[in-house]
Parts: structure tokens; sequence; C-alpha cells
């Protein structure tokens, strides 16, 4: 199956800081990536899909101007929480859909970020 | 609204069958997914059903009634790995995914 490959695992950062989130696909090419955001004991809640080559859509309530999101290439795109703060710690995924894996849809996972701001 | 209910936690002997139902309401639908997530991991896909009826694949098999709106996955000849949450997610009409809250399946010895 595709592979989508997500960097860092985990990370720990400051208050005030901001932290970058990679999302590859590594044997597919992802015009679509999705961004989900996870707190303990809860479903997946989504964030924002990815577009390559333009802007990202945002659900309704997520700050776009705090989680930035880049889709530079068919490959990559990037989440960066910008000046993060103790109740964005948070599990972070990123999932993308190969379309040449037939009419299912599914989606692949990165292996999630777990990031902890003190 | 949209709404995927699952049951929050469930346990089962090794060995034994379960099966955990989801139920939907959404606006539209364009398939029904399965994940299993391990505690810390990314889900990963276990099944799809878009037409009514069963789908098996080894020990997991998925069920689908799209007029009742009611979704069933049944894990036979469980093992210690199956301890994990399995999520539901149904596609709707802008072929959206609409997640569940996931079943906790807790497995004893």
């Amino acid at each position: 199956g595709a592979v989508v490959s997500q960097h860092p695992s985990r990370v720990i950062c400051k208050s005030g800081t901001s932290v970058k989130i990679e999302c590859r696909s590594l044997d597919f090419q992802a015009t679509t990536m999705f961004w989900y955001r996870q707190f303990p004991k809860q479903s997946l809640m989504l964030m924002a899909t990815s577009n390559e080559g333009s802007k990202a859509t945002y659900e309704q309530g997520v700050e776009k101007d705090k989680f930035l999101i880049n889709h530079a290439s068919l490959t990559l795109s990037t989440l960066t929480v910008t000046s993060a703060h103790p109740e964005d710690s948070s599990f972070y995924i990123c999932s993308a859909r190969d379309l040449l894996s037939g009419d299912t849809g599914e989606l692949f996972f990165g292996e999630g970020s777990r990031l902890t701001v003190l | 609204g949209q709404n995927i209910d699952q049951p929050t936690e469930m346990t089962a002997t090794e060995g034994a069958i379960v099966q955990i139902n989801c139920t939907y309401q959404t606006s539209g639908f364009n398939g029904l997914f399965w994940y299993q997530q391990h505690a810390g991991e990314a889900p990963t896909f276990l099944s799809y059903n878009v037409l009514d009826g069963l789908e098996e694949k080894g020990r997991f098999s998925s069920f689908l009634s799209r007029s009742k709106g009611y979704s069933y996955l049944l894990l036979k000849e469980l093992q210690m790995k199956d301890s994990a949450s399995y999520l539901c997610a149904v596609r709707d009409s802008n072929y959206q995914l609409i997640w569940g809250a996931g079943t906790k399946l807790i497995i004893k010895p």
C-alpha cells in the first residue's frame, strides 16, 4: 500500500515558539493531503485540507494564521504551529489519498506527531 | 447534523469473537470505512463498504446496511494484538469523511 511519512514523531517546545511538522507521500503523488488533530480518547478532528499549489481549506474553528499549511509539491505538505501554547499540545496526523488505490479512496496516514508545549 | 455512533469501550476474551457496531446519520453516503488505531499510533485501514452486505477479509469482516444506517466490524479468533481502538468513518455526499469517536477494544487472556 501507499506510504505516508510524517516527521517529527515527537516534539517538545516552549510556549511561544513555532513548530513545523512535515508530511510526505513516499511512493505516490498526493494532490490533496489532510491534517487531523486528536486529543486523548477522542476521535480524529479534521483541521484542514491541503491542496498542492493552492491555499489550504480550513475547517470551522481552526485558526489559519496559527496553523500554517504549505503544500508546495505533490509529495510534501507541512503544518506549522505558530506561537504554540500548552493547549496546542496534541497528536497531529496527516493523511493522503492515493488516487490509484481504486474506488475505495482509503486514506493512508502518517505516523503522527505528538506535540507537547511546555 | 451528521453523527456517527459507536460504543466507547468493549471487552472480549482472546480467541473469541467480537462485533463492534456503528450507526450513522450523514448528508448522503459514499462509503463506510473501518480503521484500527493502536494507542499513540496513526490509524490503519481495515475495510471499506459501499454496497449492502458482508465483506470478509481474513479474521475481520465488515457488514453494511444502508437502509438502516448501520455497520458492524466482526473480529474472529481474537488475539492480544487486536487490542486497539476501532474507528468507523462515513464519506458523505461531499466526499468528506465523518469520523466516529472510536471503540476501545480490550482483549483479556
